[in-house]
């Protein structure tokens, strides 16, 4: 079946460092992939996603690109803030853009420090 | 705010009592999905409906759970009987059937079983 394997956390970083989250699936066909993110207190939003392979996703500063060769989508972003501070999820859905479920991984929590 | 809301927003409750969760989502969302989140990991699919007509449902649903959506609107889920190992936060999601395969959550309602 599909799945979703994120690096282990917490990730703790100062103000302006450069973040990379990584992010490995294993799925038949052809998924969408996702990161949604967790702020303090909210529910998860969209992040970014790309629905084929070599699309870039971007949003908000933070980027990745879907790599079918290394089926991996790592986020990052060359600038961090406090406000990034946040659990990050990776997901993937099925049915090649039918909308059909998200698997997740099991998220990474970052923290910012000023 | 992604427009899903989600009620009640916490439910504490003792082993063995019945609960019901509500979602509601926007009106152009046809399809709705509900999740399961516990502590540490990524959102679990449990189920989703594409207008009224439930698609699909996970192993992880057991007979305790039902899932309802009448009137292809709102959504309710049912836990009969719970268990302890019910606790969770629990996760709606709306999402179309045509175009983008992005899923909108709502805020999610948590459950705690005595």
């Amino acid at each position: 079946g599909n799945s979703v394997t994120q690096m282990e956390g917490p990730v703790t970083l100062s103000e302006e460092a450069f973040l990379t989250i990584n992010c490995t699936y294993t799925a038949t066909g052809y998924p969408s992939l996702f990161w949604y993110v967790q702020y303090p207190g909210e529910g998860l939003q969209l992040l970014l996603k790309a629905t084929k392979a070599d699309d870039k996703g971007s949003n908000k500063g933070f980027e990745a690109t879907y790599r079918k060769e290394t089926t991996s989508f790592h986020l990052e972003k060359g600038s961090v803030q406090v406000s990034d501070s946040a659990v990050y999820f990776c997901a993937l859905s099925d049915g090649g853009g039918a909308n059909s479920k998200l698997t997740f991984g099991k998220g990474i929590t970052l923290s910012v420090r000023p | 705010d992604t427009g899903v809301s989600q009620n009640p927003r916490h439910k504490i409750t003792k082993r063995g009592q019945n609960v019901t969760f509500r979602c509601d989502p926007i009106s152009e969302h046809n399809r709705l999905y509900w999740y399961r989140q516990t502590l540490g990991q990524g959102p679990e699919f449990l189920t989703y409906f594409q207008n009224e007509a439930q698609l699909e449902k996970s192993r992880l649903l057991s007979d305790r759970f039902s899932a309802e959506r009448p009137k292809g609107s709102f959504s309710t889920l049912e836990i009969q009987r719970t268990e302890q190992g019910d606790s969770a936060m629990y996760l709606c999601a709306g999402g179309t059937s045509s175009g983008t395969d992005t899923q909108y959550f709502g805020p999610g309602t948590r459950l705690t079983v005595l």
